[in-house]
């Protein structure tokens, strides 16, 4: 249980361009979803919590405009980083919390984004 | 400031040879401990979580210990398919209902046969 999946597993777009990645939990509503970017050989940076139904909280640092995040249900969240840059270019994981044990994130495979 | 430090950056383990992994944090109020394991080019993988001072948590070769201050993850006669970044993280009190995870760097394990 708790398996969590991300699509795509990898992308690659134009500077200036829109891409959305999607998070999803495969087995259990999700009670909050996570979004993490990892540079190479770093550790993992939350970027935004998000909650079903309601607007997410960002962290200090991110932009809200440039990382849209949506999170329609309780299986689904998505990332959208908008008019994307070179500087962009990262890891993107996404995490959740299980109902039966909320303080536990278990986290898809990631999604590797490389502008152009 | 909640902070996490895990030492060492990196370790060489020939098969067989055991040691362990040191995660110190400071947090204002633990909610939870967490250890990760993370294999290049994926997302972390669940190992344990320890909650209080004292408590201990196993899975195959790998043991769990928190105290107030510093986690360990020890590996008993490691394979080399122990090979991997293993990643700490702690959880504060008091932050509502967040659940915010704050990561160390972690340490890149590397287990020779």
């Amino acid at each position: 249980g708790a398996v969590v999946s991300q699509h795509p597993s990898w992308v690659i777009c134009k500077s200036g361009t829109s891409v959305k990645i999607e998070c999803r939990s495969l087995d259990f509503q999700a009670t909050t979803m996570f979004w993490y970017r990892q540079f190479p050989k770093q550790s993992l940076m939350l970027m935004a919590t998000s909650n079903e139904g309601s607007k997410a909280t960002y962290e200090q640092g991110v932009e809200k405009d440039k990382f849209l995040i949506n999170h329609a249900s309780l299986t689904l969240s998505t990332l959208t980083v908008t008019s994307a840059h070179p500087e962009d270019s990262s890891f993107y994981i996404c995490s959740a919390t299980h109902p039966g044990a909320p303080y536990e994130q278990y986290f898809g495979p990631g999604t590797r984004l490389t502008v152009t | 400031e909640d902070q996490v430090t895990q030492s060492p950056e990196a370790l060489r383990l020939q098969e067989g040879e055991s040691s362990s992994l040191n995660c110190s944090y400071t947090v204002s109020g633990l909610r939870g401990l967490f250890w990760y394991r993370q294999d290049p080019g994926k997302g972390p993988e669940f190992l344990f979580t320890l909650y209080s001072a004292g408590e201990e948590k196993e899975k195959e070769r790998l043991k769990a210990t928190l105290t107030k201050k510093e986690s360990f993850l020890h590996i008993t006669a490691p394979k080399p398919e122990d090979s991997a970044t293993y990643l700490c993280a702690v959880q504060a009190r008091g932050g509502g209902a967040t659940n915010k995870l704050i990561f160390g760097t972690g340490t890149l394990l590397a287990v020779q046969p």
